[in-house]
C-alpha cells in the first residue's frame, strides 16, 4: 500500500521569496515520486520526478526537491517565488510492477498563493 | 508531444442518465487511467487498463465501468449519474514512469 501527504492545504508567500511545500509519502516498495502543477483551468503539468537516482532532482521553472529516506519525506522548493507560480501543487507517488504499474496516488493539494 | 484528449471539457447530466466520457491519446501507450478530481481530496483513481480490453479497477470504481475497444481509447461510463458523481474527470497515459494527463472534463450531474 501507499499513500501521500501533503502538510499544508494552503501556502502564500511574498514575491521574490523562498517556497517551500511538504510531502510525506508511504510505500511498501523503493518509491517514484513526482510533483505535478496544475494552474486555474489548466491540465496538470509534470514539474519533477525522482526515479532512485540522484536524491536531488531539479525540474521546471527553478523548482527542485529533495528524497530522504530516512524522513519519508519529498519536500518541493524553490529559492524565489514569481507571481505566475501560483496554482495547485500535487505531490505524487507511483506503485512498482505488475498490472499496477504507472498507478499514481496523490496526496491532497497544496494551493499556493504568491502576493505582489 | 503527446496528446491526450477528452470528448468535452464541460457536461451537464440529470440524474439517471448513462454519461460517456471519451478519452484518446495518439502515442500509443499502453496504459491509460481514468481519475476523478475534488477539492481536498486529490486525484482518485477509477479504473486503469493496461491493454485493450483489459481493465483493473482502482480506488473508487463503485458506480464506474470503462471500455477500451482500441489501443487509443478509453472510455469512461457512468451507468445512471448521480448527484455525488459530479466532478472533474481526468484521463491520463503513460510513458516510461510519466503520466500524461488530458484537459479534463468539468461533469455537473442535476
Amino acid at each position: 500500500a501507499q499513500s501521500v501527504t501533503q502538510l499544508d492545504s494552503h501556502v502564500s508567500v511574498s514575491e521574490g521569496t523562498p517556497v517551500l511545500l511538504r510531502c510525506n509519502y508511504s510505500s511498501s516498495y523503493s518509491p517514484s515520486l513526482f510533483w505535478y502543477v496544475q494552474h486555474p483551468n489548466k491540465g496538470l503539468q509534470l514539474l519533477l520526478k525522482y526515479t532512485s537516482a540522484a536524491t536531488l532532482v531539479k525540474g521546471i521553472n527553478g523548482f527542485e526537491a529533495e528524497f530522504k529516506k530516512s524522513e519519508t519525506s519529498f519536500h518541493l522548493t524553490k529559492p524565489s517565488a514569481h507571481m505566475s507560480d501560483a496554482a495547485e501543487y500535487f505531490c505524487v507517488v507511483s506503485s512498482a510492477g505488475g498490472t499496477s504499474y504507472g498507478k499514481l496516488t496523490f496526496g491532497q493539494g497544496t494551493i499556493l498563493t504568491v502576493h505582489p | 508531444d503527446v496528446k491526450v484528449t477528452q470528448s468535452s471539457r464541460y457536461l451537464v447530466k440529470r440524474t439517471g442518465e448513462k454519461v460517456f466520457l471519451e478519452c484518446v491519446q495518439d502515442m500509443d501507450h499502453e496504459n491509460m487511467f481514468w481519475y476523478r478530481q475534488d477539492p481536498g481530496l486529490g486525484l482518485r483513481l477509477i479504473y486503469f487498463s493496461y491493454d485493450v480490453k483489459m481493465k483493473e479497477k482502482g480506488d473508487i470504481p463503485e458506480g464506474y465501468s470503462v471500455s477500451r475497444e482500441k489501443k487509443e481509447r478509453f472510455s469512461l461510463i457512468l451507468e445512471s449519474a448521480s448527484t455525488n458523481q459530479t466532478s472533474m474527470y481526468l484521463c491520463a497515459s503513460i510513458e516510461g514512469e510519466t503520466q500524461y494527463f488530458g484537459p479534463g472534463t468539468r461533469l455537473l450531474v442535476l
